[in-house]
């Protein structure tokens, strides 16, 4: 159980293209999603959290319009990447919340998407 | 003062060993503590969980707990070269938001 899928698991594009990611919880039902982003060598940094149904709310420094954060339903959210640019090249990975299956504060980590920006 | 914080490594352990890696934290009132393990390039899987005061034991790995002293701990037994990794502890302080520390680096030799 606790299954959180990601997609596309890796990305190329060019400079000034969007990218968007989508986030799936497989077998349960997530009120709150989260968005990281992950340098070489560096940990994971919370760029949002995401709550089913409302606007997300970002953390200190990440730039609400460049990086679309929706999250239409119990199951998916999705971040889209607006004109991306080469030092957006990074490791996003999104996790979610197991509502209904025990403590809800456990978070569950997709795969990840690698993004690299020419 | 960062709020989760862990030893520094990288820590290399011959196989067979126990690998003892710390972590403090400086919220008082969190509640939930996690130990993430990642391997190069993938993203964090979740070892263990712990809430309250003492030993969780979960096959090799023991996660320990001190809200008094606000430290938490991960013992890794019969340690094994697949158990090469990084090591983050995760401490959830309010509002189910992680705070990560930078992690721990374990390399067991073979």
């Amino acid at each position: 159980g606790a299954v959180v899928s990601q997609h596309p698991s890796w990305v190329i594009c060019k400079s000034g293209t969007s990218v968007k990611i989508e986030c799936r919880s497989l077998d349960f039902q997530a009120t709150t999603m989260f968005w990281y982003r992950q340098f070489p060598k560096q940990s994971l940094m919370l760029m949002a959290t995401s709550n089913e149904g409302s606007k997300a709310t970002y953390e200190q420094g990440v730039e609400k319009d460049k990086f679309l954060i929706n999250h239409a339903s119990l199951t998916l959210s999705t971040l889209t990447v607006t004109s991306a640019h080469p030092e957006d090249s990074s490791f996003y990975i999104c996790s979610a919340n197991s509502f209904g299956q025990g403590r809800t504060d456990t978070q569950y980590f997709g795969p990840g998407t690698r993004l690299t920006v020419l | 003062q960062k709020e989760v914080e862990q030893n520094s490594g990288p820590l290399s352990v011959p196989e067979g060993a126990i690998a003892s890696l710390n972590c403090t934290y400086s919220d008082r009132g969190s509640q939930s503590f996690f130990w993430y393990r990642q391997y190069s390039g993938k993203s964090p899987e979740l070892i263990m969980s712990i809430y309250s005061n003492g030993d969780k034991e979960d096959g090799r790995f023991t996660a320990q707990l001190n809200k008094a002293s606000q430290y938490v701990s991960l013992l890794i037994r019969d340690s094994q070269p697949s158990d090469s990794a990084t090591y983050l502890c995760a401490v959830c302080p309010n509002d189910y938001k992680l705070s990560f520390g930078a992690g721990t680096t374990v390399t067991v030799r073979a």
